[in-house]
């Protein structure tokens, strides 16, 4: 069964800094991977998507993840952080034979001035 | 810009009445999820349908729970009776084969 953690449920960081958002994956199949993002009071947001091809996905918003086999991880990173970033971010996976995804908890991201 | 529409935005209800939650998926999909978002357990699959056949609906509470696809453009999930614990947002999401899931805005339900 395939499943996804996300460490940290808060990340903090200030205006202009690296975000760096962990995810690691369980699966028994090659994994296609997903980062959404949700803006209070809205759905998720599909930010870029990992399907085989290119192990460095760029996505909107000047995100991008690199999905690393030996690791087991599709990090998530922008170089600098805006204050429209912070929300909530979640890690998926897609079941194997299914059409469903698997999400982890989520993490928050807090971005100061 | 084709977006999934989600009917009502928000509900608040007494415990024991009947609560209809509607979607309009993205034209062209076929592949319809619903989810359930709360604190405690995050985001859970409830139910969903490709083609408008059900394929799985073993995240649901039989008893109370039900989802249907009367059309191609309209899914709908039913709470009868609704219970306090049902208090949570429903998304709607909906995909093309085995791809990406476009989520709707959700309905914040609130069950008193």
């Amino acid at each position: 069964a395939q499943s996804v953690t996300q460490l940290g449920s808060h990340v903090s960081v200030s205006e202009g800094a690296l975000v760096l958002l962990r995810c690691n994956y369980s699966s028994s199949v090659p994994p296609y991977l997903f980062w959404y993002v949700q803006y209070p009071n809205q759905g998720l947001q599909l930010l870029l998507k990992y399907t085989s091809a290119a192990t460095l996905v760029k996505g909107i918003n000047g995100f991008e993840a690199e999905f690393k086999k030996s690791e087991t991880s599709f990090h998530l990173t922008k170089p600098s952080a805006h204050m429209s970033d912070a929300a909530e971010y979640f890690c998926a996976v897609r079941n194997s034979g299914y059409s469903t995804l698997t999400f982890g908890k989520g993490t928050m991201l807090l971005v100061s001035p | 810009d084709a977006r999934v529409t989600q009917t009502p935005r928000h509900k608040v209800t007494e415990m024991g009445q009947e609560v209809t939650m509607r979607c309009q998926p993205i034209l062209g999909h076929n592949t319809v999820f619903w989810y359930r978002q709360t604190m405690m357990q995050g985001l859970e699959l409830l139910a969903y349908f490709r083609n408008r056949a059900p394929l799985d609906d073993s995240g649901m509470p039989k008893d109370r729970f039900s989802a249907e696809m009367p059309d191609a453009t309209l899914a709908t999930l039913k709470i009868q009776p609704s219970e306090p614990r049902d208090s949570a947002v429903y998304f709607c999401a909906s995909g093309l084969a085995d791809y990406e899931q476009y989520f709707g805005p959700g309905t914040r339900l609130t069950v008193t």
